[in-house]
């Protein structure tokens, strides 16, 4: 089983739409919980943190589920802009170290 | 403030040459990350320093790769031989401190190994 597991897509949905992506992760004592996004070749950025009380920024919530090991993205109201991969990374203790899920691949389209 | 960079942003080898990639990160942070991304899949860990001493380098390939970060600011991560499966893009990223939440990548090196 892998560290941390994503769907892969690729989803495409018209703009406006509500999307949701999905994450699971194996490591009961992770501590931190991230979403970064990815644009086609270039480098991945930090979207948002996963905290257990579930966050919101604008058009975008994230979730966690710890007794499920499970987090979420949901994206609200799709822009074209928001066409991109979205990874789900998990950091493994206090160490620092990063586990990236292999993406998720969003599409939006007119 | 200038973000992590790295050069060169694409390098086409041929296998069984020797390259090197270059990372500066952010000023002032004492954390880099070297990863590796292969298509289609998220960035794996290959070394973490903090300031000049290699932390974490479980997953560097030490029979053919190494990494350096003599004054705890830039790095440099070489392959030697490169072998065809090294084709992939190489990030570099820091953080401010040990354990920080947010890591800054750098644009990253395509390499392609023919």
């Amino acid at each position: 089983r892998k560290e941390v597991e994503q769907d892969p897509g690729p989803f495409n949905v018209p703009e406006g739409a509500t999307v949701a992506f999905n994450c699971t992760y194996s490591n009961s004592a992770s501590q931190s919980f991230f979403w970064y996004r990815q644009d086609c070749r270039k480098e991945p950025k930090l979207l948002m943190s996963v905290y257990s009380s579930g966050n919101e920024d604008g058009r975008f919530t994230a979730q966690l589920n710890r007794a499920s090991q499970y987090i979420s993205l949901l994206i609200r109201d799709s822009k074209l802009s928001d066409s991109a991969t979205y990874l789900c990374v998990v950091k493994w203790g206090n160490t620092g170290k990063l586990i990236f899920g292999q993406g998720t691949t969003l599409q939006v389209k007119p | 403030e200038a973000g992590v960079v790295q050069s060169p942003r694409y390098k086409i080898i041929e296998k069984k040459q020797p390259v090197a990639f270059w990372c500066n990160p952010i000023s002032g942070h004492n954390t880099l990350y070297w990863y590796l991304q292969n298509l289609g899949q998220g960035p794996e860990l290959l070394i973490r320093y903090e300031n000049e001493e290699a932390v974490d380098d479980s997953q560097l390939p030490k029979d053919r790769f190494s990494a350096e970060r003599l004054k705890g600011v830039d790095s440099t991560l070489k392959i030697q031989p490169a072998e065809l499966g090294d084709s992939a893009v190489y990030l570099c990223a820091s953080s401010s401190q040990r354990g920080s939440d947010t890591q800054y990548f750098g644009p990253g090196t395509r390499l392609t190994v023919l």
